[in-house]
């Protein structure tokens, strides 16, 4: 079975320092993984997707997240945070095309000036 | 806009009523998916359609849920019978499944359930 781990509810930092947004995941096949966003009252937002191509992946807004089969872990990094970043993330796996999302529990990014 | 459509945005209803949820997926998209998010939780799967077929339900869908997707087009969500433990957010996504590939879902707004 698929599963998803995030492991910090809550992440603070302030305006221009790095981002970084563990999560780690349990599936019994190649999995692909994504990473979404939900701003207060809008809908979840793709970030970016990995599916077994480049093991770093490049999403939008200048996020980033590096695949490491060996340690299973999918982590959302960025180099410089920016106000408007302040949402929670969801890290969400697929084990194969026949499966559905399996959603983490989310990490609220706090960016304080 | 082009993206996901969900009707009503708010729902307040009392326990025992029904109530019916409307999403209107992307055009070309061949997958729906219906989700449930609680306060301080991830989204839920609760099932799934591939064109007009329902393929998989969670356990979590009890009898008292039923969803539709005629014409594999839009797709109704109705919850009889409504308790408390019903009051979420029911947010409904959809993506264009091709043969090889896991399918990016494309999420709707949502609609927010209150059972007072």
């Amino acid at each position: 079975a698929q599963s998803v781990t995030q492991l910090d509810s809550h992440v603070s930092v302030s305006e221009g320092t790095p981002v970084l947004l563990r999560c780690n995941y349990s599936s019994s096949y190649s999995p692909s993984l994504f990473w979404y966003v939900q701003h207060p009252n809008k809908g979840l937002q793709l970030l970016l997707k990995y599916t077994s191509a480049a093991t770093l992946v490049k999403g939008i807004n200048g996020f980033e997240a590096e695949f490491k089969k060996s340690e299973t872990s999918f982590h959302l990094t960025k180099p410089s945070a920016h106000m408007s970043d302040a949402a929670e993330y969801f890290c969400v796996v697929s084990e194969s095309e026949y499966s559905t999302l399996t959603f983490g529990k989310g990490t609220m990014l706090l960016v304080s000036p | 806009d082009t993206g996901v459509s969900q009707d009503p945005r708010h729902k307040i209803t009392k326990r025992g009523q029904n109530v019916t949820f409307r999403c209107d997926p992307i055009s070309e998209h061949n997958r729906l998916y219906w989700y449930r998010q609680t306060l301080g939780q991830g989204p839920e799967f609760l099932t799934y359609f591939q064109n007009e077929a329902q393929l998989e339900k969670s356990r979590l869908l009890s009898d008292r849920f039923s969803a539709e997707r005629p014409k594999g087009s839009f797709s109704t969500l109705e919850i009889q019978r409504t308790e408390q433990g019903d009051s979420a957010m029911y947010l409904c996504a959809s993506s264009l499944k091709v043969v090889g590939e896991t399918p990016e879902a494309f999420f709707g707004q949502g609609t927010r359930l209150t059972v007072v």
